[in-house]
């Protein structure tokens, strides 16, 4: 069975520029929840996605957004980068709701300049 | 909100030594307590997990420990190996909060 996969693995944008990520869960996985890594604050709960509805938030700013499709596939979106949001975004899934076995995908590496 | 604390953060051992870590938890809902092992440039991947209904879970040479009362779980390595070399993150979950908060992470070096 194929793993989480994330697209792009890299970019690279400066400030005040919008990006969208994507991440297609492990097929027969129906929750996807995203992460932020960075050196200093470690692994960021953003928000999980069931059924194509957030279930979950985690406390970061409305820049911050993601939507999930009805094949489970979800992207998240910031809008106006700024520099704090250079960091590793990983995307897990699960195969449902209330389950808490999560496996990552590659992450993508975002550099804002 | 859940607040884990990990410790230690960077954790040297010689090969063949047995290296601990260790986290606590603060929400006593919390039922769920993964371990992932992170090597560099690599995604987490989940080594092993327990549940609050389990004191103890073995898998080969890693353990995990539970004690609800104190709210504290431990990862026990034996017999370890250079490629047991990589950063950890423990992590909880549970109640009517399923998402996962993870603790800061241990920087385990095995030197051969």
């Amino acid at each position: 069975k194929a793993g989480v996969t994330q697209t792009p693995r890299y970019l690279i944008k400066t400030r005040g520029q919008q990006v969208t990520l994507s991440c297609s869960p492990i097929s027969g996985h129906r929750s996807v929840s995203w992460y932020q890594q960075t050196p200093g604050q470690g692994l960021q709960f953003l928000f999980e996605y069931f059924s194509e509805t957030q279930r979950n938030k985690g406390n970061f700013p409305g820049r911050f957004s993601g939507r999930q499709f009805s094949n489970s596939r979800s992207e998240m979106n910031v809008s106006t980068l700024e520099l704090g949001d250079s960091a590793l975004y990983l995307c897990a899934s699960s195969w449902g709701w209330g389950v808490n076995e999560q496996f990552f995908g590659p992450g993508t590496r975002l550099t804002v300049l | 909100g859940e607040n884990v604390e990990q410790h230690p953060s960077t954790l040297s051992v010689q090969e063949g030594d047995s290296a601990v870590i260790k986290c606590t938890y603060s929400d006593s809902a919390s039922n769920y307590f993964p371990w992932y092992k992170q090597e560099l440039g690599k995604r987490p991947q989940l080594i092993i997990d327990i549940r609050s209904n389990v004191g103890e879970k073995k898998d080969q040479r890693i353990a995990v420990t539970l004690n609800k009362t104190a709210k504290h779980f431990s990862l026990h390595i034996t017999e370890t190996q250079p490629e047991d070399s990589a950063v950890y993150f423990c992590a909880a979950s549970g109640g009517s909060n399923y998402k996962l908060t993870f603790g800061k992470g241990t920087l385990l070096t095995v030197n051969p």
